[in-house]
């Protein structure tokens, strides 16, 4: 069975763009979380999503926002791009919600703004 | 509030065994895990905790204590693949038993000397 994949691996933007980052989770995994991890704060949850509902959020600011398909594959969006955006984007994902799912996690996103 | 607390770095020798220590605070505790982050890598499930005690998982092992808010994660038998870091998360459903949020303390970095 295949991982959790996440695309694209590396990226480099500028202040003030926006950027979209994908996640397809293990097949058969209905839940999809997102995690900001960075040196100084290590990883920090950005939002959960569940048959296509988010349902849960971290205290991030509205410019993150993520939507989730009828497939299950998820993508997160971050707007107004800042320096301190730059971090590494992990993708989770765990076959339902609950006492002790496991998440699996994806490669991740390095995202490097300058 | 919410807080996680684990030492910054550990360092052992190769053969040994080490205790690596989790504190939490949380609103509404509901599970414990161990993830293992070799450097440039996804963290990777090692353990999970929702009762009190002891579970043993071949060389790691991972204890709790729910009244303490206490959790440690316990490798033998030190082998140098065994040099990452161990993050700390506990599931947390807030105070209303409203959120479903997984919170990661900021891992500990274990280097294995030979």
């Amino acid at each position: 069975k295949a991982g959790v994949t996440q695309t694209p691996r590396y990226l480099i933007k500028t202040r003030g763009q926006q950027v979209t980052l994908s996640c397809s989770p293990i097949s058969g995994h209905r839940s999809v979380s997102w995690y900001q991890q960075t040196p100084g704060q290590g990883l920090q949850f950005l939002f959960e999503y569940f048959s296509e509902t988010q349902r849960n959020k971290g205290n991030f600011p509205g410019r993150f926002s993520g939507r989730q398909f009828s497939n299950s594959r998820s993508e997160m969006n971050v707007s107004t791009l800042e320096l301190g955006d730059s971090a590494l984007y992990l993708c989770a994902s765990s076959l339902d919600r609950g006492l002790g799912e496991t998440q699996y996690f994806g490669p991740g996103t390095r995202l490097l703004v300058l | 509030g919410q807080n996680i607390d684990q030492p910054t770095e550990m360092t052992a020798t190769e053969g040994a065994i080490v205790q690596i220590n989790c504190t939490y605070q949380t609103s509404g505790f509901n599970g414990l895990f161990w993830y293992q982050q070799h450097a440039g890598e996804a963290p990777t499930f090692l353990s999970y905790n929702v009762l009190d005690g002891l579970e043993e998982k071949g060389r790691f092992s991972s204890f709790l204590s729910r009244s303490k808010g206490y959790s440690y994660l316990l490798l033998k038998e030190l082998q140098m693949k065994d040099s990452a870091s161990y993050l700390c998360a506990v599931r947390d459903l807030g105070r209303m038993n409203r959120d479903d949020k997984i919170i990661f303390g900021k891992g500990t970095r274990l280097h294995i000397l030979p």
